[in-house]
């Protein structure tokens, strides 16, 4: 049973482009979640993603905007990228959304994309 | 802001060590709380998920308790051993938001052979 795969390892963009991360949810599960990890603190909750819906949404700009797949792939876009936006992005898959969520909406995480903006 | 606190921020033990760290968050509408083990180059993995006030929870030498009235969680390794290094992340969920996790900075053990 493959777990969450995340796309690319590690990426490095320039400022001002635009980058696209992409997960794969581990089998079964239908709610993709995506975090953000700059250095030295937790992960912070960008948005989470369930029938094809961004369904809540972290302290985030615009600038970061996702997608959902029918089959519940999904990728993280952001645009116009900062200095500040390197870090590593994590996603996470569950099953169920807020309010239909089983075992406490346990998520299982990958390994993470690290993105580095020069 | 919600905001959860993990300490210490890092801690170095020998092997052999019992060791414990703490995550205090605020414990209103609280749902439950996740504790997390990461470690260098791997994916988060998951320890507990643990809901009730006076839950105690034991996987091997790793046992947490948490404490919903007052806001904390303790996470007890018992003889430390160099394979427990990794960084330890609490994750809490509250009502009406449950999809998302909120995290704390992290507990990095480092156990010395």
């Amino acid at each position: 049973d493959a777990g969450v795969t995340q796309s690319p390892t590690h990426l490095i963009k320039t400022r001002g482009q635009q980058v696209t991360l992409r997960c794969s949810p581990k089998s079964g599960h239908d709610t993709v979640s995506w975090y953000q990890q700059a250095l030295g603190q937790g992960p912070q909750f960008i948005f989470q993603y369930y029938e094809e819906e961004e369904r809540q949404r972290g302290n985030f700009p615009d600038r970061f905007s996702g997608h959902q797949f029918p089959n519940y792939s999904s990728e993280l876009n952001v645009n116009a990228l900062l200095l500040g936006d390197s870090a590593l992005y994590l996603c996470a898959s569950s099953l169920g959304v807020s309010g239909r969520a089983s075992s406490y909406n346990e998520q299982f995480f990958g390994p993470g994309t690290r993105l580095t903006v020069l | 802001i919600l905001n959860v606190e993990q300490s210490p921020q890092s801690l170095h033990v020998q092997e052999g060590d019992s060791t414990n760290f703490t995550c205090s968050f605020p414990s209103s509408n609280f749902y439950a709380l996740h504790w997390y083990r990461w470690e260098t180059a791997k994916s988060p993995e998951a320890l507990f998920v643990m809901t009730l006030n006076g839950d105690e929870k034991k996987k091997g030498r790793i046992s947490a308790t948490l404490n919903t009235k007052e806001g904390y969680s303790y996470l007890y390794i018992k003889g430390s051993q160099p394979e427990d290094s990794a960084t330890y992340l609490c994750a809490l969920t509250y009502s009406g938001n449950t999809g998302k996790l909120i995290f704390g900075q992290g507990t990095t053990l480092q156990v010395k052979p």
